[in-house]
């Protein structure tokens, strides 16, 4: 079954302990890209990735890092969290750079306290 | 900043009737347009997409392209109750090397049986 699967699901931590949010595609997709997604604000993009080593920032990613050493694999690494960061996160795969197709895993829901 | 405005609603139809969602983009050069479906504690879902200026029909989804006017909407004939979801109008990046996707807000939309 082609999916992009999210982990963790729920997440409550606290302040700066540092954490990382997997995300794993089966699809063989170029482009991956992490959302956040608030109340009033809508989806933001975090950072995206064109393929394996090449990353590039979305519209918020103060606090945020990424990797792609893998064309599969693409986690987000929160550093030192802070409570602004509480928020729905969704990562997303899609077979092409620059389509608006997008797959999206099931959201990882991060509580920071 | 790319912007990608959508009425918030909620938008209320009662059943069977023809729900209008409506979306205005900001970036000229944007050649391609998409709409996604998210329930409510789920992940957004592609539903429809559309490039090229007129109509473009799928079951009971229509989308309708303007690109003079910067405009793009999306028609729901025959409203269900399951369509009741937020629907999100989604606008890739113009210009070369650009492979970020902005997300409106989304309008809510409720259908009343």
């Amino acid at each position: 079954e082609a999916q992009v699967t999210q982990n963790p699901r729920y997440l409550i931590t606290v302040t700066g302990k540092k954490l990382t949010v997997t995300c794993s595609q089966n699809m063989n997709h170029e482009y991956m890209s992490w959302y956040r997604q608030d109340p009033g604000l809508g989806l933001r993009q975090i950072y995206y990735s064109m393929n394996v080593e090449v990353t590039d920032k979305g519209d918020v990613p103060e606090g945020y890092k990424v990797s792609r050493k893998e064309k599969r694999n693409f986690p987000l690494i929160l550093e030192s969290p802070s409570p602004n960061q509480t928020s729905l996160y969704f990562c997303a795969s899609s077979f092409q750079r620059g389509t608006g197709e997008l797959f999206f895993g099931e959201g990882s829901r991060l509580t920071v306290l | 900043q790319k912007e990608v405005e959508q009425n918030s609603g909620p938008l209320s139809v009662p059943e069977g009737a023809i729900a209008s969602l409506n979306c205005t983009y900001s970036d000229r050069g944007s050649q391609s347009f998409f709409w996604y479906r998210q329930y409510s504690g789920k992940s957004p879902e592609l539903i429809m997409s559309i490039y090229s200026n007129g109509d473009k029909e799928d079951g009971r989804f229509t989308a309708q392209l303007n690109k003079a006017s910067q405009y793009v909407s999306l028609l729901i004939r025959d409203s269900q109750p399951s369509d009741s979801a937020t629907y999100l109008c989604a606008v890739p990046h113009s210009g070369a090397g650009s492979y970020q996707l902005t997300f409106g807000k989304g309008t809510k939309l409720s259908v009343i049986p």
